[in-house]
């Protein structure tokens, strides 16, 4: 079955500390894209990657790293400088353009 | 501005209709989409119109676009208790590989 995954599900991290949001898609799709949505919040885009070994910024970026070293995968990494980074994270795919895009599971993220 | 706008409840009676708003900003668009979240999980596509289009039925949902206004609604005939969602709607930005998502609806089913 082709879809987009998200893992884990739920991740607890201490202040301080590096953490990596997993996303793969067996889409085939050149673009994805992580948002990062607060309770009773919209989505906001904190990156995306039209192609391979290419991305840009989102409204959010500041605190967040990622990769795109193979089109199937979008690694995103909460690091120490990201000040409130308790959310729900999702990250989605899509052919690009005005293409709907796909959404994963999610990813919940508490700092304790 | 790149706003798209939505109410943030709406509570309805289980078997009314259920009728969403949107106000987008983009004329350029060439899809106007609807998205269903549950809680805890990820967004799913419920429907979409062509910015060619004024009306889009799809079994219990109806998306009606008015581009003059910039305005998209979502009727839900027969509203379920398993409707109760938040509803986004989400226009491309032109030019770029970005969305514009609303802020979302949450809409409550009472049985």
């Amino acid at each position: 079955d082709g879809g987009i995954t998200q893992s884990p599900k739920y991740l607890f991290r201490k202040e301080g500390q590096n953490v990596t949001l997993s996303c793969e898609q067996n889409l085939n799709h050149d673009a994805m894209y992580w948002y990062r949505q607060d309770p009773g919040q919209g989505l906001r885009l904190i990156y995306y990657s039209q192609i391979v070994n290419d991305f840009q910024k989102g409204d959010i970026a500041e605190g967040y790293s990622v990769s795109r070293e193979k089109k199937e995968s979008f690694p995103l990494t909460v690091t120490s400088a990201q000040k409130n980074p308790t959310a729900f994270y999702l990250c989605a795919s899509s052919y690009g353009g005005d293409n709907e895009q796909f959404f994963g599971p999610g990813t919940r993220l508490t700092v304790l | 501005g790149e706003d798209v706008e939505q109410s943030l409840f709406l509570s309805v009676r289980e078997g009314d209709s259920s009728v969403i708003n949107c106000t987008y900003t983009d004329s350029s668009s060439t899809y106007l989409y609807w998205y269903k979240q549950e809680p805890g999980a990820g967004l799913q596509l419920l429907t979409y119109i062509f910015s060619n289009m004024d009306m889009k039925q799809d079994q219990r949902l109806t998306v009606l676009l008015n581009k003059k206004d910039k305005h998209l609604s979502l009727r839900i005939a027969d509203t379920q208790t398993g409707d109760s969602a938040i509803y986004f709607c989400a226009e491309p930005s032109s030019g770029t590989y970005k969305y514009i998502f609303g802020t979302g609806t949450r809409l409550k089913v009472l049985a």
